[in-house]
This record gives C-alpha cells, structure tokens and sequence, in this order.
C-alpha cells in the first residue's frame, strides 16, 4: 500500500529552466509534508517542509504547493543548476496537533538529471 | 562536522551471521530515527526511540532485529542470523522533538549491508 506516490522515475530539464516534481498521497492524515534530496551514498538532506494549513512555501530557488483536495504537493526549483542533480524525495508524516512528529513516509523517488 | 554519522559505512557478511550497526546523532536531539532503503524504493521506518525509550516499531522489524539506544545517546540496530532479504542501506536519523511544527529528521550517510 503506497500511501505516497511519485510516479515519475525520472525528470530531465535543461540549466536555468524550471524543475517541477510531483507528489501524490493517499491518507487524510498527513498534515505535514517534507521534501528530501538524495545524491549518491549519502543519506537524504532535508530541502524544504509544509504543513497542511499553508499551501505555499518558497525558500531560496525551491517552493512547495500543496493542493489538499487534490491530495497532491509539488516541489518547484527555479533556475535548475547542475549541482540539482540527484533523487527526491517526497515524505509526510502527521502530527501537526501533537508533540512534534513520528515516522516519515516517503515515495519512491524522482531521478531530477539537469542538462548543461 | 556535527550531524549523523553512522558506522561502518559498508558491510558484507554471510548468511547465518549476526551484524551490528552504530548511529551517533546530532548531539542535542532527543529522537532517533531507524530506516531501511532498498533499490527503487524510498526510505521504509523501522523504529524510533525518544531518549532512551524504543517508541514504535513498525512490523517489518522482525524478531531478528533488535535495536537499542541505552543512555539516549548512540544507538545500536542489531540483525541476527542475517538473510539475503537484509541487504539493503540501513539509514539513521535524529530530530529534536520540540513544542512546535513536527521536528525535521536529520539523515546520516547510511549504512549498506550486503548479505551473501
């Protein structure tokens, strides 16, 4: 059961243009949403967060947009760099209400490869 | 550099054997995270300990595996009699559980276990 989906493998964009990954969910608890960016035999490095009473959060070139009805979030970067390239993550969790949160979980991932 | 680190970095053992990892998180946070990561997957929780209490466990944490964090510092997971289904990147995580938005977990480089 895959309560989070990435259903792009991978993504190619050209430097300098806009890089757009999408993130689907299945279960009406999460209320808070993480992305994550993965580069090759490091652990994942925490990029940018929203909870679920927001629906935009922008720091430095990457926003994220959360449309709740539609149970879908996707992670804008603008301009794309080369130093871009690597696996995300999408992740959610719940908790919002509580004493900070409890396990993550996460999609499959998106191979962003940005072409020079 | 103070963030995660974990240890050792690669393991390959036989089947049969029994293997044991280390995490020693950022050293103010009171959570520590345990996930395991196979090919083509994301992340997948296993267990978390606030301070030296094991919180949840998540049911793909077989009675093999045993994982502790004695004085709320570093933590130990340890796999016994370990199958080829084991292999994977074991990853470690920590956060500093607070009174606010859910607590960002902090990834260390992983641990990769090859099982023969």
């Amino acid at each position: 059961d895959q309560q989070v989906k990435q259903n792009s493998p991978s993504l190619s964009v050209q430097e300098g243009r806009i890089s757009i990954l999408n993130c689907d969910y299945t279960n009406s608890m999460f209320d808070y949403f993480l992305w994550y960016k993965k580069y090759p035999a490091e652990g994942p490095t925490f990029l940018i967060s929203i909870s679920s009473i927001k629906d935009k959060n922008e720091d430095g070139r990457f926003t994220v947009f959360l449309n709740k009805s539609a149970k879908h979030l996707s992670l804008h970067i603008v301009p794309s760099q080369p130093g871009d390239s690597a696996v995300y993550f999408c992740a959610a969790t719940w908790g919002l209400d509580n004493f900070g949160n409890e396990k993550l979980t996460f999609g499959t991932g998106t191979r962003l490869t940005i072409i020079p | 550099d103070t963030g995660v680190s974990q240890d050792p970095r690669h393991k390959i053992t036989k089947r049969g054997q029994n293997v044991t990892f280390r995490c020693d998180p950022i050293s103010e946070h009171n959570r520590l995270y345990w996930y395991r990561q196979t090919l083509g997957q994301g992340p997948e929780f296993l267990t978390y300990f606030q301070n030296e209490a094991q919180l949840e466990k998540s049911r793909l944490l077989s009675d093999r595996f045993s994982a502790e964090r004695p004085k709320g510092s570093f933590s130990t997971l340890e796999i016994q009699r370990t199958e080829q289904g084991d292999s994977a990147m074991y990853l470690c995580a920590s956060s500093l559980a607070g009174p606010e938005t859910p607590d960002t977990q902090y990834f260390g480089p992983g641990t990769r276990l090859t099982v023969l």
